[in-house]
């Protein structure tokens, strides 16, 4: 039983297009996020959302648009492609605290 | 399937106490392991290891890969109570690039 799932798991694709990327989890979990992992391993947060509602909102371009039909589900939307948007991202789930996450497949991002 | 298992899931120490946290894996075409310390927001990076056997360190924080046995182990000596976090490993493949993590280590520290 897959608990954080990603599609789709790789995604190539020209500058200025449009995009999304999908993350679900069956853990019954109220926090989802997205990350964005650059080429050093880093990880950086992007949106985290709770029960639906957005509670974290680092910078990131506003091409970056997240959605969350329910708290099972958070997409990203990322609108306009560019080069630098290549990249693996991570979705997570967590319960009550940010501390215990479930990571994802990841999704690999390029943009040619 | 490529997999990570940590262990414990938790842990709780009083300060000064030296503790090891685990990492075992089963990944096809292994590349490195990673370390990572979680606190409020994203993990932070601690380590990489790509080689059998040699240590890395970094202040009380020291790691060993052994890749015969699948393993990895993640020492902190002297704990403070500013090491509770949550300790994620995850591994990275040549095949995917991309990296598997494990589901973590719980540690507190209390004073």
């Amino acid at each position: 039983d897959t608990a954080v799932s990603q599609t789709p798991k790789y995604l190539v694709t020209q500058m200025g297009n449009d995009k999304s990327i999908k993350c679900e989890q069956n853990l019954g979990h109220d926090t989802m996020y997205w990350y964005k992992q650059d080429s050093k391993k880093f990880l950086k947060i992007m949106f985290s959302y709770n029960n639906k509602e957005l509670i974290i909102n680092e910078t990131v371009p506003n091409r970056f648009s997240p959605k969350s039909p329910d708290k099972a589900h958070l997409n990203l939307h990322i609108n306009s492609l560019e080069l630098g948007d290549s990249a693996v991202y991570f979705c997570a789930s967590s319960q009550d605290t940010p501390e215990t996450q479930y990571f994802g497949p990841g999704t690999r991002l390029l943009v040619l | 399937e490529d997999k990570v298992v940590q262990s414990p899931l938790s842990l709780v120490v009083h300060e000064g106490d030296t503790v090891t946290l685990n990492c075992s894996y089963e990944v096809t075409n292994f590349r490195s392991l990673l370390w990572y310390k979680q606190e409020k927001k994203a993990p932070t990076f601690l380590f990489m290891l790509t080689s059998s056997g040699i240590e890395k360190k970094s202040g009380r924080l020291s790691s060993i890969l052994d890749k015969k046995e699948l393993f990895s182990i993640l020492n902190i000596t002297a704990t403070q109570t500013g090491d509770s976090a949550v300790y994620l490993c995850a591994v990275e493949s040549y095949n995917t690039d991309k990296l598997i993590f494990g589901t973590g280590t719980r540690l507190q520290v209390f004073p």
